[in-house]
């Protein structure tokens, strides 16, 4: 069955310091990766995506994010964090064509001056 | 474009209520989705159509209806509302030749 996993609830990080929210999926097909955003009381934004190719892919907002088939990982990454970035992260994994996204439960990123 | 509209924000029920929750998309989308967001639960999948007047079961059905007459709406129907649907609602939708879904605000359902 497919899953995805984020390990952490909660991170916590100083504006300026660097970022990397963990994913783990659990697909028998090739996936389709989705890194995806909510900020508090709005819906999901897409970050960005995986499909195929570069394995690094870069998203907006300056966030970049490494498919790891090796280790079933989709992590993601930004090298310096704006206080504009706290909000909750939400891996998502999906199959070509498919219609179903399967989510993890959510990472929530704090960040502190 | 509007994108993704969804009505109403906010909405507190008493048990055995129902209610409609409405989904409105300007982007000619094929697809749409209904998912429920619960905290620490991430987001589960209700129902989903791949077009008008086809619609399909996601992961937690049980308690919802949908129907799909046109390719902008896809209301969502709470026949007997119970506390455990308490929860946010997502609408989301998405073109036949993408993989990328755009989602809506969010409905907050509060069933008391």
């Amino acid at each position: 069955a497919q899953s995805v996993t984020q390990p952490d609830i909660h991170i916590t990080v100083s504006e300026g310091a660097s970022l990397e929210l963990r994913c783990n999926y659990s697909y028998g097909a090739t996936p389709y990766l989705f890194w995806y955003v909510q900020s508090p009381g709005q819906g999901l934004q897409l970050l960005l995506k995986y499909f195929s190719g570069d394995t690094l892919v870069q998203g907006i907002k300056g966030f970049e994010a490494e498919f790891k088939r090796s280790q079933s990982s989709f992590n993601l990454r930004k090298p310096s964090v704006h206080w504009s970035d706290a909000a909750e992260y939400f891996c998502a994994v999906g199959a070509l064509g498919g219609n179903k996204l399967v989510f993890g439960a959510g990472t929530i990123l704090r960040v502190k001056s | 474009n509007a994108g993704v509209t969804q009505t109403p924000k906010f909405r507190i029920l008493k048990i055995g209520q129902s209610m409609t929750l409405q989904c409105t998309q300007d982007m000619n989308h094929n697809y749409m989705y209904w998912y429920r967001q619960d905290p620490g639960m991430g987001l589960k999948l209700i129902y989903y159509s791949v077009g008008a007047g086809i619609t399909d079961k996601g992961e937690v059905p049980n308690g919802y209806n949908v129907s799909r007459s046109t390719t902008e709406d896809f209301p969502l129907r709470l026949e007997l509302a119970a506390p455990s649907q308490t929860s946010v609602y997502f609408c989301a939708s998405r073109h036949r030749g993408t993989d990328t879904q755009y989602f809506g605000p969010g409905t907050r359902l509060t069933v008391l």
